[in-house]
C-alpha cells in the first residue's frame, strides 16, 4: 500500500538551530510531492511543492526541500529556525497510477517545538 | 480571493446520531477532499471528489459518505456514530488538474459524546 513516513513524531530545537525533517513515501511510479504545515489554531497552509525538474525546490519562509527519487525521500530543511515555526509540519505524496491521481496520502506530521 | 469554506466550526452529537458536515470550495475548484484528523493518527485520506463524481475513497467504513452538489460544494455524512468519530475533519480543494495543490479549510470539530 501507498504510504508516506515521517520520521520524527516530535522535535524540540532551540532559536537558530538548523532543521531537517525526515519523509519517505512507499511508491516507485510517479509521485508529487507536498509539505504542508498547521500553525497553532489555523488551517493548513503549503509550505513548497516538488513535481518535476530541480530536485531541490524552495517555499515560503526559508523552508526547502529536496527530493532524493534514489531514497524515495522529500526531507525538509530550514538553515536557521525561529520561534515563530513552532508548528505541526505534515509531508504528503501524489500517487500516480493509471487510472489517475489516488488522493493525497499524508504523512502523521511532525509537531515541531522552538524554543527562545 | 475566498478560501475553503466549512460549516460548521464545532458539532456535537451523541453515539448513534448522524452528522452532516459542509464544505464550499475556492471559487472555480471542481475537486474536493475530505480528511480525518485524529489525535495521533494524523491526516486519514477520507474521499474525493471531482465533476460531481466519487473518485476515490480511503479505507473508512460505508457509514462515510458524502456527495458533491452542482456548484462543487461537498457534504461529509456520517450515520451512526461512535465516539472514536470524534476528530478535526478537514475539507479541501484544488482546481482538479493533474499537479494542482490542494487548499485546505479551517475544519469542522466534531465531538462525539
Amino acid at each position: 500500500a501507498q504510504s508516506v513516513s515521517q520520521h520524527n513524531h516530535h522535535v524540540i530545537l532551540s532559536e537558530a538551530a538548523s532543521l531537517e525533517l525526515g519523509c519517505n513515501y512507499s511508491y516507485g511510479g510517479t509521485v508529487n510531492l507536498f509539505w504542508y504545515v498547521q500553525y497553532p489554531g489555523q488551517h493548513l497552509q503549503l509550505l513548497l511543492k516538488y513535481f518535476s525538474g530541480d530536485p531541490l525546490v524552495k517555499g515560503i519562509k526559508g523552508f526547502e526541500a529536496e527530493f532524493i527519487k534514489s531514497k524515495f525521500s522529500f526531507n525538509l530543511r530550514k538553515p536557521s529556525v525561529q520561534w515563530s515555526d513552532t508548528a505541526e509540519y505534515f509531508c504528503a505524496a501524489l500517487m500516480y497510477s493509471g487510472g489517475g491521481a489516488d488522493g493525497l496520502t499524508f504523512g502523521k506530521g511532525t509537531h515541531l517545538i522552538i524554543q527562545p | 480571493e475566498a478560501g475553503v469554506t466549512q460549516s460548521p466550526t464545532h458539532l456535537i452529537k451523541t453515539r448513534g446520531q448522524q452528522a452532516t458536515l459542509r464544505c464550499s470550495p475556492i471559487s472555480g475548484h471542481t475537486s474536493v477532499y475530505w480528511y480525518q484528523q485524529a489525535l495521533g493518527l494524523g491526516l486519514q485520506f477520507l474521499l474525493w471528489y471531482d465533476e460531481g463524481e466519487e473518485r476515490n475513497r480511503g479505507n473508512f467504513p460505508p457509514r462515510f459518505s458524502g456527495r458533491q452538489f452542482p456548484n462543487y460544494s461537498s457534504e461529509l455524512n456520517v450515520n451512526a456514530l461512535e465516539l472514536e468519530d470524534s476528530a478535526l475533519y478537514l475539507c479541501a480543494s484544488s482546481p482538479g488538474r493533474k499537479n494542482s495543490p490542494l487548499h485546505f479549510g479551517n475544519g469542522t470539530r466534531l465531538t462525539v459524546t
